[in-house]
């Protein structure tokens, strides 16, 4: 149980589009989500969390108008990167998590390369 | 503030030796407690958890962590690695009414033959 699935595994774009990455808990409700963003040999940041319904909240120096984030449904949240630039090149990650239940379940995660 | 502190950044073992991986926390309450293990390229496995009772708590794999209040610490351990256990280790820290998860920089861990 608690499977959590990302996709695309990796997508490679040119600077400029915009890439939509989802997150979706398999086999239960998550009414919590979370994206993290990981650069190589580190560990992972937080970019924000998002509760189905409402908007997310995002951490201090993440810019909102770029990572949109949706969490429409207690199975789904989408990071969606726009103008996508090389330096927005990374790992991000998704987890996901139950009300009341602290632990997080981790998606596999999602390699974009802006070339 | 709540934080993480992992002291080693790598650490080889032997296969068969015993392993254990240091985590310092700093919380101001009784804190969640997680060891995540990431093989490279994918996301984030737990091995286990502690949130409260018996402070020696099993996980998968063959690993097990104690949690010391007095020493603020969480430390993994097993006692006959594989070179399949070869992976990135992060200790999490959380807890209730919302706190983030926070997350220790990691410790890289080599297996020789």
């Amino acid at each position: 149980g608690a499977v959590v699935s990302q996709h695309p595994s990796w997508v490679i774009c040119k600077s400029g589009t915009s890439v939509k990455i989802e997150c979706r808990s398999l086999d239960f409700q998550a009414t919590t989500m979370f994206w993290y963003r990981q650069f190589p040999k580190q560990s992972l940041m937080l970019m924000a969390t998002s509760n189905e319904g409402s908007k997310a909240t995002y951490e201090q120096g993440v810019e909102k108008d770029k990572f949109l984030i949706n969490h429409a449904s207690l199975t789904l949240s989408t990071l969606t990167v726009t103008s996508a630039h090389p330096e927005d090149s990374s790992f991000y990650i998704c987890s996901a998590r139950v009300q009341g239940v602290e632990t997080q379940y981790f998606g596999p995660g999602t390699r974009l390369l802006v070339l | 503030a709540q934080s993480v502190t992992q002291p080693d950044i790598h650490i080889t073992v032997s296969e068969g030796a015993s392993l254990e991986l240091r985590c310092n926390y700093s919380y101001g309450a009784t804190p969640y407690l997680f060891w995540y293990v990431q093989s490279p390229g994918q996301g984030l496995q737990l091995l286990l958890k502690y949130f409260s009772g018996d402070t020696l708590v099993q996980g998968i794999k063959g690993f097990e962590a104690e949690f010391k209040r007095s020493q603020s610490s969480f430390n993994l351990r097993k006692p006959s690695v594989h070179w399949s256990d070869a992976a990135e280790y992060f200790c999490a820290v959380g807890g209730t009414g919302g706190f983030k998860t926070i997350f220790g920089a990691g410790t890289r861990l080599f297996v020789k033959a």
